[in-house]
């Protein structure tokens, strides 16, 4: 299953297939972006970052792909699990008004079907 | 420890109490961050303290007072909130705020009632 970010906010995808989530980032300037899962009831968690000399990183199942012609970033799932439901928020680093901060995307909401 | 600690996990108060929100961890991170999350939507960033004293504040209200008494602790005062200030908030920590590669490890949250 794919999502495309700020349009589908929600992507549902059966247990065992592998899942896309995009993300359009808007600051060429943007060196640095993370890919955070946020359970209900809980804080964000680290899943996988990429810096912006590179096009893919590859984790544990997950893997980040940057474009920067385009400003996009997308997560691939790999073999997705029930545990793996939950909101999806990319986070781009770059150089706001007030100084170097993060700045989140939308989210997209993943459930996992069994 | 690879933790950021938040007390309390819930809380609710009036418009007219003055409640505080506290933040911890012992990572020897020098930048500790506040947020506000409202359901649905990203975290909004409010204050970042680095290296003790504060460096941004994106134009919170008043009634929202950080406080960073040492490296390892980081609050938010609160006094006179508005309903509309319930909300999750998420205290963050990272090695350096200016660094660029440096990834923010986030508390589990206060859900915070305004009645």
């Amino acid at each position: 299953g794919e999502s495309v970010g700020l349009h589908l906010p929600t992507l549902s995808v059966q247990e065992g297939d592998n899942s896309i989530i995009n993300c359009a980032y808007s600051n060429s300037a943007s060196d640095y972006f993370i890919w955070y899962k946020q359970e209900s009831g809980k804080g964000p968690q680290f899943i996988i970052d990429i810096r912006s000399n590179m096009d893919k990183r590859q984790g544990q199942r997950v893997t980040v792909l940057l474009n920067k012609t385009v400003k996009h970033l997308s997560l691939q799932i790999a073999a997705t699990q029930p545990g793996d439901s939950a909101v999806y928020f990319c986070a781009e680093k770059a150089q706001g008004l007030n100084g170097n901060q993060f700045y989140f995307g939308t989210g997209t909401s993943l459930t996992v079907i069994p | 420890d690879t933790e950021v600690t938040q007390t309390p996990k819930h809380l609710v108060m009036g418009m007219t109490n003055k409640k505080s929100l506290k933040c911890e961890q012992h990572m020897g991170h020098r930048a500790m961050y506040w947020y506000k999350q409202k359901a649905k939507k990203p975290p909004e960033l409010m204050f970042v303290y680095s290296y003790e004293k504060l460096s941004i504040n994106e134009s919170v209200p008043s009634r929202f007072s950080p406080e960073c008494p040492n490296s390892s602790l980081l609050n938010l005062h609160l006094h006179a909130l508005q309903p509309e200030d319930s909300a999750l908030y998420l205290c963050a920590s990272s090695q350096e705020a200016s660094y660029s590669y440096n990834e923010q490890f986030f508390g589990p949250g206060t859900r915070l009632t305004v009645l």
